[in-house]
């Protein structure tokens, strides 16, 4: 495929836990991004990153935290999962390739 | 802050008519608009993208239109075909960063 990964594919955790999901390019793209997708909301930017160590906040970021320690790796973190982050969540790479994407379920 | 629209919702053709999908845009710095496809259970691919020195831009059945002063753009597909059917979304962009926005999407169904 285009270069994008995300890991894992599907995700079942309990509220209340941590969860860490991944994004790897191998097209040593400088931008990354984490978006959510909800029916009726179509796809909301999260996080994203021009850069190793340059992160910045998107239009629904609280709740969520991001780094990026190699240029590859963009890892999205749920620091205390809620119902309410049950999502679809995309990784995309210069904003024209998205991953195949990450589907979370917080019971 | 930023903000797409996107209209309608769904829309129903049958096949070998026309459909239009209609986004308006807050933001007057925008200048890149994208649409992407996205089928069931899949990941959005862009299918074409228009940046704000261009009023139009054709792709074989798809077009896609741009009115800066309205700040509109619209898709355009000819000749539907089944495998049409899926969710359009349109976004807008104003840096080099491509942080998009994305409207809220439009579900096609082409009607064989």
């Amino acid at each position: 495929d285009a270069g994008i990964t995300q890991s894992p594919r599907h995700k079942v955790t309990e509220t209340g836990t941590p969860v860490t999901l991944r994004c790897h390019q191998t097209e040593n793209h400088r931008y990354m991004y984490w978006y959510r997708q909800d029916p009726g909301h179509g796809l909301r930017l999260i996080h994203y990153s021009y850069g190793v160590k340059d992160t910045d906040k998107g239009e629904v970021s609280d709740g969520y935290s991001v780094s990026r320690s190699k240029t590859e790796d963009f890892l999205l973190t749920l620091e205390s999962a809620t119902s309410s982050q049950t999502s679809v969540y995309f990784c995309a790479i210069y904003g024209y390739t998205f991953g195949s994407g990450t589907r979370l379920t917080v019971v | 802050g930023e903000n797409v629209e996107q209209h309608p919702s769904t829309l129903s053709v049958q096949e070998g008519d026309s459909a239009v999908i209609k986004c308006t845009y807050s933001d007057s710095a925008s200048n890149y608009f994208p649409w992407y496809k996205q089928e069931l259970g899949k990941r959005p691919q862009l299918i074409i993208d228009i940046r704000s020195n261009v009023g139009e831009k054709k792709d074989q059945r798809i077009a896609v239109t741009l009115n800066k002063t309205a700040k509109h753009f619209s898709l355009h597909i000819t000749e539907t075909q089944p495998e049409d059917s899926a969710v359009y979304f349109c976004a807008a962009s104003r840096d080099s960063s491509y942080k998009l926005i994305f409207g809220s999407g439009t579900r096609l169904l082409v009607r064989p």
